[in-house]
């Protein structure tokens, strides 16, 4: 059982340059997320999928972009990459309902020049 | 906007000393509370979660976290950490019922245990 998959697992970008990052599950959930993770900083929303065919803006979304391609893939997009987008992204998944857990991916770590 | 504290972002640990890391949120409403943990190199794992009933929790590996709905906290515990519990804790609320389901994390806190 995969859970979250995550691709590709390491990204090295110049400043100005796009990148899409990928995201499935296979546990047939409902709610797709993406965050960043910085230091001292913790999780940070960036875009999150309630459903099929909708998506929200979280806590830090500028200069991102996203597509709920169907249920398995949530996939996040850096249209024109900066510096202060190196960090380490993580896609999340989880049933719908306020008391389920979210699963997490290995991450992408993305470094930008 | 909600927002979760944690106040220790280092602990450093002899095996066998107990932990207690704290956490702490702002909302004033139902939540759902959660422990992850993020073993070096690795993804979140859930450790332990919170949502209704007995306010002492019990997760994996023999942590447990105890709710406190006046204080607005949920502390984690361990009596006795082994050296593989270091890690990087985390302490995330959800709103009770919020659309999305949109956790908000606390800050982390660094765990090393000196064998």
């Amino acid at each position: 059982n995969a859970g979250v998959t995550q691709t590709p697992k390491f990204q090295v970008l110049k400043t100005g340059q796009s990148m899409t990052l990928q995201c499935a599950q296979d546990m047939n959930h409902n709610s797709m997320y993406w965050y960043r993770q910085d230091p001292g900083m913790g999780l940070r929303l960036i875009y999150y999928s309630a459903s099929e065919g909708t998506t929200d803006k979280g806590e830090v979304p500028n200069g991102y972009n996203v597509s709920r391609l169907n249920k398995r893939e949530f996939s996040l997009r850096l249209e024109s990459a900066a510096p202060s987008q190196t960090s380490v992204y993580f896609c999340a998944s989880s049933r719908q309902g306020s008391n389920q857990p979210q699963h997490f991916g290995d991450g992408t770590r993305l470094s930008i020049l | 906007a909600q927002s979760v504290s944690q106040h220790n972002h280092h602990v450093i640990l002899s095996e066998a000393a107990s932990l207690e890391l704290g956490c702490n949120y702002s909302y004033g409403g139902t939540v759902n509370l959660f422990w992850y943990v993020q073993y070096p190199g690795q993804h979140l794992q859930l450790l332990l979660k919170y949502f209704s009933g007995d306010p002492l929790v019990k997760g994996i590996k023999g942590f447990e976290a105890e709710f406190i709905k006046s204080k607005f906290s949920f502390n984690l515990r361990k009596p006795s950490v082994q050296w593989s519990d270091t890690a990087e804790y985390f302490c995330a609320v959800k709103q009770g019922a919020n659309a999305g389901n949109m956790l908000t994390f606390g800050g982390g806190t660094r765990l090393m245990v000196k064998p």
